[in-house]
């Protein structure tokens, strides 16, 4: 049973276009929603992260959304270069951000043209 | 953050036997999860150890096991290997305090 169910799976998009990835889950004791990006041959690394008390955070390009009564959440990457073709991974943890394992999504690769 | 380093980066193994994967956080984190990442998959939690006891497990039968050490190293043992084995195993490691987790590069592991 898939916890964290992620879309689409995999991404083309134009240099300078928004990349958006949405993801959705059912439990409601998730209270951690953190974005990984991957390189191949790396491991994941932390892109950004949210609360659910929180409906939007915004790092440079990189935008959450939350939509908590929907249970739904996405990464929104504004001004998409070609240095972010990469997968992306959503996750979901329910005991904060350290305690807590992780719920990942099956991963979106992103590809992006110049 | 960087720091969290895996060893061996590539590993083959013979069915049935046992492998031991290693990983070095930096100093101050004092828990450490793994996960098994199947190609074209998400990471799976195998478990997760907090000042070298283990906190937290995932689906994965008693043949996975580990170990965390007070100098802020961590090991996965795997024991009577099977072809589903293979995949890249991840350590993570985090300070706490609302600190996320810090990801190393993996293990490629294959058993054939």
């Amino acid at each position: 049973q898939q916890q964290v169910k992620q879309s689409p799976q995999s991404l083309i998009v134009q240099k300078g276009g928004i990349s958006i990835i949405n993801c959705a889950y059912e439990n409601t004791a998730f209270d951690y929603f953190p974005w990984y990006q991957q390189f191949p041959g790396k491991g994941p690394a932390l892109l950004i992260a949210i609360r659910p008390d929180v409906s939007e955070k915004k790092e440079g390009r990189f935008t959450i959304s939350f939509n908590k009564s929907a249970k739904q959440f996405s990464l929104h990457i504004m001004d998409s270069q070609p240095g972010d073709s990469a997968t992306y991974f959503c996750a979901a943890s329910d005991r904060g951000s350290t305690l807590g394992r992780l719920y990942f999504g099956r991963g979106t690769q992103l590809t992006v043209w110049p | 953050e960087t720091g969290v380093t895996q060893s061996p980066t590539h590993l083959i193994k013979t069915r049935g036997q046992q492998v031991t994967l290693r990983c070095s956080s930096q100093s101050g984190h004092n828990t450490v999860s793994w996960y098994q990442q199947a190609l074209g998959q998400g990471p799976q939690f195998i478990f997760q150890y907090y000042r070298e006891e283990e906190n937290g497990r995932g689906n994965f039968p008693p043949r996975f096991s580990g170990l965390q050490f007070p100098n802020y190293s961590s090991e996965l043992n795997v024991n009577a290997l099977e072809l589903d084995d293979s995949a890249l195993y991840l350590c993570a490691s985090t300070r706490g305090g609302g600190y996320g987790y810090t990801f190393g590069s993996g293990t490629r592991l294959t058993v054939v």
